[in-house]
Parts: C-alpha cells; sequence; structure tokens
C-alpha cells in the first residue's frame, strides 16, 4: 500500500521566481493537506484540499495556492519567492469522512520537498 | 486559536531508561484529539500515539505511553526503555473536531530526543 509521495525531494530557487511542489496521497485517502516547517519549528498548517476546492486555509498570503486534481493528487505553488519562503514543505493525506464511518483519525505525511530559497 | 506548547527544546536519555516529554495546549472545545508524532532525521511524520479527550484512559502504545490530563491541559509522552531508534524530533499536535481528516493539525515546536549508548 503506497504511503505518500512528495516530489521533488530538494528544490533550490532565486528570489522572485515561481515553484511548484506535487503531492500523491496515500491509497483510500481523498484529502491533502499541506505544512510548512521552518527549520527548528514544528508544521504550520497552510491549507487543505478536498473535492479538488479549497476547504479550509492557514495564515498564509495568496502566493500560496494549489490545486487538487480528479486523482487526489496535489500541487503546492509558491509565486514571488521570498527567502522566507525556505522550509520543509510536508503533504498530509486523510480520508474526509466521519469517524466510525469508515474514517480513521489518520493522517499520513510524506517525506516533505526540501525548498531553499536563495 | 488553539496552541500547542512543548516547553523542552531538548531532551537526552540513557538507553533502556525511561524519559518523559512535555506537552501543554489550550483550546475551548470539549472535543479533540492530540497526537505525538515522531520526526527522524528522513523528515518523515510518523504517528506515535493518539489520544481521543473523550476517554479518561491514558492510550499506550507498547513502549510509549501518554499522561492525559484534561483539566490541566496537559498531555505528556513517556518513553521506557529507551531506544536508539527513538531518537528524533518529537512533536505534539491538536486536532478539534469530530470529524476524520477534514480538521487541520496544530503542532507544537517539538523537542529534540538524544538516546545515548
Amino acid at each position: 500500500d503506497a504511503g505518500v509521495t512528495q516530489s521533488p525531494t530538494h528544490l533550490i530557487k532565486t528570489r522572485g521566481q515561481q515553484v511548484t511542489l506535487r503531492c500523491s496521497p496515500k491509497s483510500g485517502h481523498d484529502t491533502v493537506s499541506w505544512y510548512q516547517q521552518a527549520l527548528g519549528q514544528g508544521p504550520q498548517f497552510i491549507f487543505q484540499y478536498y473535492e479538488e476546492e479549497e476547504r479550509q486555509r492557514g495564515n498564509f498570503p495568496d502566493r500560496f495556492s494549489g490545486h487538487q486534481f480528479p486523482n487526489y493528487s496535489s500541487e503546492l505553488n509558491v509565486n514571488a519567492l521570498l527567502l522566507g519562503d525556505s522550509a520543509l514543505y510536508l503533504c498530509a493525506s486523510s480520508f474526509y469522512g466521519v469517524v466510525g464511518q469508515g474514517a480513521d483519525y489518520g493522517y499520513t505525511f510524506g517525506s516533505g520537498t526540501r525548498l531553499t530559497v536563495v | 486559536a488553539q496552541t500547542v506548547t512543548q516547553s523542552q527544546p531538548e531532551m537526552s536519555v540513557q538507553e533502556a531508561e525511561t524519559v518523559t516529554l512535555s506537552c501543554t495546549y489550550d483550546t475551548s472545545e470539549s472535543d479533540y484529539y492530540l497526537f505525538w508524532y515522531k520526526q527522524p532525521p528522513s523528515r518523515q511524520m510518523i504517528l506515535v500515539i493518539r489520544q481521543e479527550a473523550y476517554k479518561q484512559q491514558n492510550a499506550t502504545e507498547n513502549r510509549f505511553s501518554v499522561n492525559f490530563q484534561k483539566a490541566a491541559k496537559s498531555f505528556s509522552l513517556k518513553i521506557s526503555d529507551s531506544q536508539l531508534g527513538d531518537a528524533a524530533m518529537y512533536f505534539c499536535a491538536y486536532r478539534g473536531g469530530t470529524q476524520g481528516g477534514s480538521e487541520k493539525l496544530v503542532f507544537g515546536k517539538g523537542t529534540k530526543l538524544t538516546v545515548n549508548p
């Protein structure tokens, strides 16, 4: 059973550029959430996608956008990169349903994409 | 807004000994879930243990157990018989609501655990 796959694993970009990160969820999961983890910090919630729509959003500027495809995979796009966007970006997949009706509490994380902005 | 606080940036333990990692949280919700995640150098977040707030019994998973004090909003992790493979960053996380995977996780800043041989 495949877990969560993220690509690329590492990325170096220049300030002002745009970047796209990709995530394939665990089999059976229909929801993808993105987190930003700065060095030495805990992950911060960026947004969540379900049924190809953004369902929840954390305190991140509009430069951060995303997309979910019919196969549940997702992309995170960041425009006009800043030095402060350098971080580990984690994708977590889950099942949106109600606990006890097929859903569990589980979030499965990928190994992340390390983005360095220079 | 919910917050999670881990007051120990670093902890160390001798192999085979016991260590306790602390976590406190703040919420006005009555239904929620608490988690401990382990993040080794491979970077993947691995679920260690979880606790449902409505359950009075503390969760246990092999060598890992929690001390959940709902009134005090405290959720500590005890690792017994520590092993070298336990060395990692440990994050305490909170999730509100009763839905499945539709709620975001709120993480603490983490505790770096070192296990000495």
